[in-house]
């Protein structure tokens, strides 16, 4: 049982530049999660998804799009990379442990810097 | 979801209680008190949540105010493994979302 896994660990792009970041969980959750952390600071929600299919904004989407194919799988986008999207991204997959809980587990995380 | 305010950072001896604060004085009668850490270089790690009563688990006790309008997170014996930013999250039921703020930095001292 991995958990949440994240690819890559680190990645180094330019302006302009796309690429997509994959979640993986093998819990069969329902729930998944992007974050990013910025130095210092606490987790900001990117988007996030309910189930397959479906995927909602969070509180910074803005620059990054996600898709949720598959219910194990949760993938981040950035078409084109602003060196304010340097940040560490994490991704996280969650069940409701009953009404109203949703116990996050967290992935290792992405170190992303854009030049 | 209600503004939690903790302090930005706490010193604790290895082996002695921790007992790390939260207020939450805007909270909602249905909403959740959530813990999470982050150890150095991890993703954030469930610690604990509660409700209106007090909760004991194997990581950790949570301690919540009569009012609810604060809560206190007691590690028992602090370890240098739990050296980490602990973060307070108030959510309401419905809620499938947690917001993080910027937590406190805990530093256990050997």
């Amino acid at each position: 049982n991995a958990g949440v896994t994240q690819t890559p660990k680190f990645r180094v792009l330019k302006t302009g530049q796309s690429m997509t970041l994959l979640c993986a969980q093998d819990m069969n959750h329902e729930y998944m999660y992007w974050y990013r952390q910025d130095p210092g600071m606490g987790l900001r929600l990117i988007h996030y998804s309910v189930g397959e299919g479906t995927t909602a904004k969070g509180e910074v989407p803005d620059g990054y799009n996600v898709s949720r194919l598959k219910k194990q799988n949760f993938l981040l986008g950035l078409e084109s990379a602003a060196p304010s999207q340097t940040s560490v991204y994490f991704c996280a997959s969650s069940y409701s442990i009953l009404s109203g809980i949703y116990e996050q587990y967290f992935g290792p995380g992405t170190r992303l810097t854009v030049t | 979801d209600a503004k939690t305010t903790q302090p930005n950072s706490m010193e604790s001896n290895e082996e002695e209680p921790v007992h790390l604060p939260c207020n939450h004085s805007t909270i909602s009668g249905t909403d959740y008190i959530h813990w999470y850490r982050q150890l150095p270089s991890q993703g954030p790690e469930y610690v604990i949540h509660g409700l209106t009563s007090n909760v004991n688990n194997r990581m950790a006790s949570l301690a919540i105010a009569e009012d609810r309008k604060s809560s206190t997170l007691i590690l028992h014996r602090a370890t240098l493994r739990d050296a980490a930013v602990y973060y307070c999250i108030t959510s309401s039921g419905s809620a499938r979302q947690l917001t993080f703020g910027s937590g406190t930095q805990l530093t256990v001292l050997p």
